[in-house]
């Protein structure tokens, strides 16, 4: 079964430098997504992506996050400049068809971000 | 602003028996998905079942059944014949029909007693 991929599953970075966690989503998914997991908390939504535009976004997603398709298979998340609270597990996503059609998130097995 | 609450953050099941997890939520809406997913240790997130807003009838996937209350906005899980392969945190999260944000709740953890 297809399944969405990510990498590197542990990035260890240092306050103030940048980051990128890589996603690979599966081939015919359209909607893709970024969602964050603080450790002992809940998942939260960052960013949803369609049609190489970002679609929702949520209040932590500020300026010093981004989101990129740079070719057909990759969708990746960058952190410009990290803070000790963006150490969490990051989790990529993808839909074929948007929620509303009820086609149901795919997620990947996440990227544990520790920032020291 | 829509919210998911799980009361508990903590259940415990004997092996073979039936657990029941507990989500409410809170929205105005009328059109809208539910759903639960299981995170195992290895932290991948699994979708277990999902639930239409505009159907009265309760899903079911084999041994998980949900109990949907749309007037309480009650939506609890139910598993049948638990196995140790159950254990993980669960997740229950709602999202409007015409949007792309789900809603998580803090989520429940389950250890399943042998």
């Amino acid at each position: 079964e297809p399944e969405v991929t990510q990498t590197p599953s542990h990035q260890v970075t240092q306050m103030g430098q940048e980051v990128i966690l890589r996603c690979v989503p599966i081939s015919n998914h359209l909607y893709f997504y970024w969602y964050r997991q603080i450790l002992g908390q809940k998942v939260e939504f960052l960013v949803s992506f369609y049609n190489n535009e970002i679609s929702e976004k949520s209040e932590i997603f500020d300026d010093q996050f981004s989101v990129e398709r740079p070719d057909g298979s990759n969708f990746t998340l960058k952190i410009r400049s990290t803070k000790l609270e963006d150490s969490a597990m990051y989790f990529c996503a993808s839909s074929e068809e948007g929620p509303s059609r009820r086609s149901p998130l795919h997620f990947g097995n996440g990227t544990r971000l520790t920032v020291t | 602003a829509q919210t998911v609450t799980q009361s508990q953050p903590e259940m415990s099941v004997q092996e073979a028996e039936t657990v029941t997890l507990s989500c409410t939520y809170d929205t105005s809406e009328s059109d809208y998905y539910l759903f639960w997913y299981k995170q195992p240790p290895s932290r991948q997130m699994i979708l277990v079942i999902r639930q239409e807003a505009y159907k009265q009838q309760n899903a079911t996937e084999n041994r998980f059944s949900v109990n949907f209350q749309k007037a309480a906005k009650s939506f609890s899980l139910k598993i049948s014949d638990s196995q140790l392969g159950d254990a993980a945190m669960y997740f229950c999260a709602y999202i409007r029909r015409g949007t792309n944000q789900f809603y998580f709740g803090t989520g429940t953890s389950l250890t399943v007693i042998p």
